[in-house]
């Protein structure tokens, strides 16, 4: 079954620090990687994707995420983070071209940006 | 941007009632919808998938009879916590893929709702 695996539960950064969230999958066919993030009190939102190509992904709010297949990792990073990015973060795959998808998500990630 | 809405967004219930959370797609239609459930400091688990007009499909461990789905239209469906229990605590999302998208992207991602937290007394 694939699981995957966010190691940081909670993360605390200052104002302008870099981030890097880890997220490691198990499954060795080929899959979809999803990086959401919930805001308090908001629904879960989509950050980035990666589904096929350079194995650098961008997204929104200067997010990125990379692709290494070899360690079966997709963290995400963010080189200033601010006060506004706190929120709980969550990785997710699945199998690609199942149609009806079934993510599988993280634990999440907690991150508190300190102003 | 593609809008789910879950209501409520919070509820108390007593031990023993039952509890029914809609979840609707508000500017498409949706012949698929997922229901999720996420315990403190657990991720967020896929509970049973919603189809328009047909029975939704369980995932193991899930107990149907407890968690009844109901998804009687493109735009709506509902999850009925029965004889709700303070285990069932808990935080639910459901999730929901534009029919359009579903023909033309499998991969598309999908749109979640705002979740709706649970506590049984």
């Amino acid at each position: 079954a694939q699981s995957v695996s966010q190691h940081n539960h909670h993360v605390i950064l200052s104002e302008a620090a870099s981030l890097e969230l880890g997220c490691n999958y198990s499954y060795g066919g080929t899959v979809n990687l999803f990086w959401y993030v919930q805001y308090p009190g908001q629904h879960l939102q989509l950050l980035l994707k990666y589904f096929s190509g350079d194995p650098l992904v961008k997204g929104i709010k200067g997010f990125e995420a990379e692709f290494i297949k070899s360690k079966f990792s997709f963290n995400l990073r963010k080189p200033s983070v601010q006060w506004s990015d706190t929120a709980e973060y969550f990785c997710a795959v699945n199998k690609k071209n199942t149609g009806f998808q079934k993510l599988v998500f993280g634990t999440g990630t907690r991150l508190l940006v300190s102003p | 941007g593609a809008v789910v809405s879950q209501h409520p967004s919070w509820v108390i219930c007593k031990s023993g009632t039952s509890v029914k959370i809609e979840c609707r797609s508000l500017d498409f239609q949706a012949t698929t919808m997922f229901w999720y459930r996420q315990f403190p400091k657990q991720s967020l688990m896929l509970m049973a998938t919603s189809n328009e007009g047909s029975k939704a499909t369980y995932e193991q461990g899930v107990e149907k009879d407890k968690f009844l789905i109901n998804h009687a239209s493109l735009t709506l469906s509902t999850l009925t916590v029965t004889s709700a229990h303070p285990e069932d605590s808990s935080f639910y999302i459901c999730s929901a893929r534009d029919v359009r998208d579903t023909f033309s992207n499998l991969n598309s991602p999908l749109h979640f709702g705002n979740g709706t937290r649970l506590t049984v007394t």
